[in-house]
Formats: structure tokens, C-alpha cells, sequence
């Protein structure tokens, strides 16, 4: 079974652009998780999908936004990008009744602002 | 909203014990877990442990909680020099995200 594929493995974009983050989650997960890990700060909640719908947000500006496709995967969108956004992006995903089993994570995309 | 927290970082020599700390804010959380960051890697789920629980045995995996003092301990024995990573504990509190710890980064010496 294939685990949660991310894409791409690493990005480089200049101040001001725009970034686009792909996810696919497990077959049969419905749920997609996205976290933010800078160094130092830990795993920082960005967004929660789930069946299409945003469930929950992270203290994160309304420049990180992204969406949930039919087929359940996900893209994390950041605009107007800032030096401080260059970081590690890791994509979860769960079954609905996430705390049960836990979140199953890719191996991120590492995104570099210059 | 829920609140985690561990050390930073935790050195030991190979074959000796690691234990890892890790203490909570919220008294409703019902899962908690152990994740693994590889150099370069996503995390991986070591072991988790329900909230009715006090000890979880996983081979060389030992969870603790103590539920009164909001306290989650990982013991990992005979640590090994792939053992060095970094560990998260997470904690799930209902119908939201995990929350995660901001994670304790173990040396192992050879």
C-alpha cells in the first residue's frame, strides 16, 4: 500500500511568488492534515480537510490557504511568499476519527524563500 | 487550547536507557503518541497509548502516563546509535489536530 506521497520533495521561490504543495493521502483516508515545521518552532497546525470541507485552521495568515479535491488529495497554497515561510511542509492524513490510529505523514516538501 | 511541552535535547550512550518527558495541558486529551523524525524524513508513529492506560510495552518501547500530573514518558532500552532522531509526542483531545510537542532530539554515543 502506498504511503502519503508529497511533491514536490523540495522548492526554491523568490520573495513575492506564489507556492504550490500537492498531497496524496492514503486510499481510504479521508481526512489531510498540513503542518508547518520551521526550525526550532516544532510542528506548527496549518489546515485540516476533510470530505472536501475545511474542518479547522491554524494561527496562520489568510495567505496559506489550499483544498481538498473529490479524490481526497490535497494542495497547500501560500501567496506573497516571506523569507520566514522557508520551511519543511508535511502533509498527514487519518481516517475521519483521527485519534484513534493516529495521522500518517509523507516525507514533506522542503520550501526555501530567497 | 492544549499546550505541549518536552526538552530539548537528551544525550546517551549507547546501551544504556533514553527516557524522553513530555507534559500536557489538557486533563480531556484521549490519545497520546510517539512519533520519530529521521534526518530528512516525515514522522513515523512509534507506539500511541489510550487515556485509560498507565504502561504500554512495545519491544524496546515503554510508554508511561500519569494521567493526575498530566505527565507522558517514552523509555527506549538498550538505545542504539540508529535510535538518534528526534521524538515528538503528540496529543489528541477530540474533534481537533494532534497537537505536537516541539519535539526532544536524542544523541546516541557510541
Amino acid at each position: 500500500e502506498a504511503g502519503v506521497t508529497q511533491s514536490p520533495t523540495h522548492l526554491i521561490k523568490t520573495r513575492g511568488q506564489q507556492a504550490t504543495l500537492r498531497c496524496s493521502p492514503i486510499s481510504g483516508h479521508t481526512s489531510v492534515y498540513w503542518y508547518q515545521q520551521a526550525l526550532g518552532l516544532g510542528l506548527q497546525f496549518l489546515l485540516w480537510y476533510d470530505e472536501g470541507e475545511e474542518r479547522n485552521r491554524g494561527n496562520f495568515p489568510p495567505r496559506f490557504s489550499g483544498r481538498q479535491f473529490p479524490n481526497y488529495s490535497s494542495e497547500l497554497n501560500v501567496n506573497a511568499l516571506e523569507l520566514e515561510d522557508s520551511a519543511l511542509y508535511l502533509c498527514a492524513s487519518s481516517i475521519r476519527t483521527g485519534g484513534l490510529y493516529g495521522y500518517t505523514f509523507g516525507s514533506g516538501t522542503r520550501l526555501t524563500v530567497v | 487550547g492544549e499546550d505541549v511541552e518536552q526538552s530539548l535535547f537528551l544525550s546517551v550512550r549507547e546501551g544504556d536507557s533514553s527516557v524522553i518527558n513530555c507534559t500536557y495541558t489538557d486533563s480531556s486529551s484521549t490519545y497520546l503518541y510517539w512519533y520519530k523524525q529521521e534526518p530528512g524524513a516525515g514522522l513515523q508513529l512509534l507506539t500511541y497509548i489510550f487515556s485509560n492506560m498507565d504502561m504500554k510495552q512495545d519491544q524496546r518501547l515503554t510508554v508511561l502516563l500519569n494521567k493526575k500530573d498530566k505527565h507522558l514518558s517514552l523509555r527506549i532500552a538498550d538505545t542504539q546509535t540508529g535510535d538518534s532522531a528526534i521524538y515528538f509526542c503528540a496529543v489528541y483531545s477530540g474533534n481537533t489536530p494532534l497537537v505536537f510537542g516541539k519535539g526532544t532530539r536524542l544523541s546516541v554515543i557510541a
